[in-house]
C-alpha cells in the first residue's frame, strides 16, 4: 500500500542553521508525484513543489532545497539559513491514482519545525 | 484571483448532531476533495468530486457525504457526529495539467476546525 514515513516528529533549530527534513515513501505505482507542503498555525496548507517520479534532479528554490532519490525512495527537504518564519508544520504526500487522470494524496505525520531566535 | 474559500472557519456541534461545510474552488478549478485532519496527524482523504459525481472514496462511513454543485463548489455533510470527528476538514481544489492532463495540482483552503461536545 501507499505510504508516507516521516521519521522525525520534532525539529527544533536556532536562526540560520540548516535543517533537513526526511520523507521515505511506499509506492506501487511506476508514475507518481512526490509533494511537500507547509501548513502554518493558522491551517492552510501552503503547496512549496511537486516533483514527477520520472525527474530526479534535485531542485533549488531560494533558501529551500529537495532531493529526490528513487534507489532509496526519499525525497527531503532542506531549508538554509532557516529563519523564524519557517517554523511550522511540514508534510510530505505521495499521489496514488484513482481512476481517469484523477489522484488523491497520500500524507505522512508531518513534521513540527520550530526555529528559534 | 481567490483561492479556495471555507465556511465555517470555527465550528461546535453536539454529539449526534448533523452538520455541512462548504468550499468555493479556486476560480477555474472544477474538481473538489476533501479531507479530514486530526490534531497531530496528516489529512486523511474523505472523497472527490468532478462534475457533480464523487469519484472516490476514502475510508470513511456513510454518515460522510458531499455534494458539488454546478458552479463547482460542494459541501461535506456529517450525519449522527462522534466526538472523533472532531478536526480539520480541508477542502482542495484542482484542475487537470495542461500537458499531461493529470490532475495533481491541489489548492487547499484554511479548513474549518470542528469541534464536537
Amino acid at each position: 500500500a501507499q505510504k508516507v514515513t516521516q521519521a522525525q516528529t520534532e525539529i527544533s533549530v536556532v536562526e540560520k542553521e540548516d535543517v533537513t527534513l526526511d520523507c521515505v515513501y511506499e509506492t506501487r505505482d511506476t508514475t507518481y508525484y512526490l509533494f511537500w507542503y507547509k501548513q502554518p498555525p493558522s491551517g492552510e496548507l501552503v503547496f512549496l513543489i511537486r516533483r514527477n517520479s520520472f525527474d530526479e534532479q534535485n531542485e533549488i528554490s531560494g533558501r529551500y532545497s529537495w532531493n529526490f532519490q528513487k534507489s532509496t525512495s526519499s525525497f527531503n527537504f532542506t531549508i538554509t539559513a532557516s529563519q523564524v518564519v519557517d517554523s511550522a508544520v511540514y508534510f510530505c504526500a505521495l499521489s496514488e491514482a484513482i481512476g481517469g487522470n484523477n489522484h488523491k494524496l497520500i500524507w505522512g505525520l508531518g513534521t513540527s519545525l520550530a526555529v528559534n531566535p | 484571483d481567490a483561492g479556495v474559500t471555507q465556511s465555517p472557519t470555527h465550528l461546535i456541534k453536539t454529539r449526534g448532531q448533523q452538520v455541512t461545510l462548504r468550499c468555493s474552488p479556486k476560480s477555474g478549478h472544477d474538481t473538489v476533495s476533501w479531507y479530514q485532519q486530526a490534531l497531530g496527524q496528516g489529512p486523511q482523504f474523505i472523497f472527490q468530486y468532478y462534475e457533480e459525481e464523487e469519484r472516490q472514496r476514502g475510508n470513511f462511513p456513510d454518515r460522510f457525504s458531499g455534494h458539488q454543485f454546478p458552479n463547482y463548489s460542494s459541501e461535506l455533510n456529517v450525519n449522527a457526529l462522534l466526538l472523533g470527528d472532531s478536526a480539520l476538514y480541508l477542502c482542495a481544489s484542482s484542475l487537470p495539467d495542461r500537458a499531461s492532463n493529470v490532475r495533481y495540482g491541489y489548492t487547499f483552503g484554511s479548513g474549518t476546525r470542528l469541534t464536537v461536545v
